[in-house]
């Protein structure tokens, strides 16, 4: 079945130590997103790549990064984790950007930060 | 801006019955799409339902159905006959249809569904 996956399911990490977070499609799709949630929050967007072209919201901290190496992949990497930044990470994708297009999530990966 | 507003942090509601989440939102664009995704306590998020702006009718998914009243600003999620699986956490949310598509999302409503 055509899917959304991320890897680890479960991340734990040091203070300050870098981590990366994967995810990959068979979808085939243009778009992929980040989303940070924090508990009992709604889904917050960090950013989007639509194709290679790379897409930042306003007030994601600079901590964070992504990559889309290639149409499967994108990876999220947290250069410095703060204990503010334990949360759930969605990634998500989408055929393309207008309106109607239906965003896919996959299981998210949960973050601890010691 | 666009804004969703979920006012139930939770519900309760009992097996074989029907719930209604309500949903209602802000915006001054005239093109847009509503969105209800269910969350289990897994995490990952699930696509129930999409309401366009311009659609006339009311759209449904086997139990879902969306409540579309455009002119209230509403778009509530209705389940009928509720089952022990539909405990989860439901957001509503949406997106312009012009440039790029940013989901917005409510802040959830958590739905508990008893024997």
């Amino acid at each position: 079945d055509a899917m959304v996956i991320q890897n680890p399911r479960y991340q734990v990490t040091q203070f300050g130590k870098p981590v990366t977070l994967s995810c990959s499609q068979t979808l085939n799709h243009n778009v992929m997103y980040w989303y940070q949630q924090k508990s009992s929050q709604a889904p917050k967007l960090l950013f989007h790549y639509y194709d290679k072209d790379f897409n930042n919201e306003a007030d994601t901290p600079d901590n964070f990064q992504s990559r889309r190496p290639n149409t499967s992949f994108c990876f999220l990497d947290i250069r410095s984790p703060g204990l503010g930044d334990a949360a759930m990470y969605l990634c998500a994708t989408s055929r393309g950007l207008a309106g109607g297009n239906e965003q896919f999530f996959g299981p998210g990966t949960r973050l601890t930060v010691l | 801006a666009q804004k969703i507003t979920q006012t139930q942090p939770g519900m309760f509601v009992q097996e074989k019955e029907a719930v209604t989440l309500d949903c209602t939102y802000d915006t001054s664009d005239p093109s847009y799409g509503l969105f209800w995704y269910k969350q289990p306590s897994s995490g990952e998020m699930i696509f129930l339902i999409y309401q366009g702006s311009y659609d006339q009718q009311n759209a449904t998914e086997g139990r879902y159905s969306l409540n579309f009243q455009k002119a209230r600003k509403s778009a509530n999620l209705v389940i009928s006959a509720s089952q022990l699986g539909d405990s989860a956490m439901y957001f509503c949310a949406m997106s312009l249809n012009t440039g790029f598509q940013k989901l917005v999302f409510g802040t959830g409503t958590r739905l508990l569904v008893s024997p």
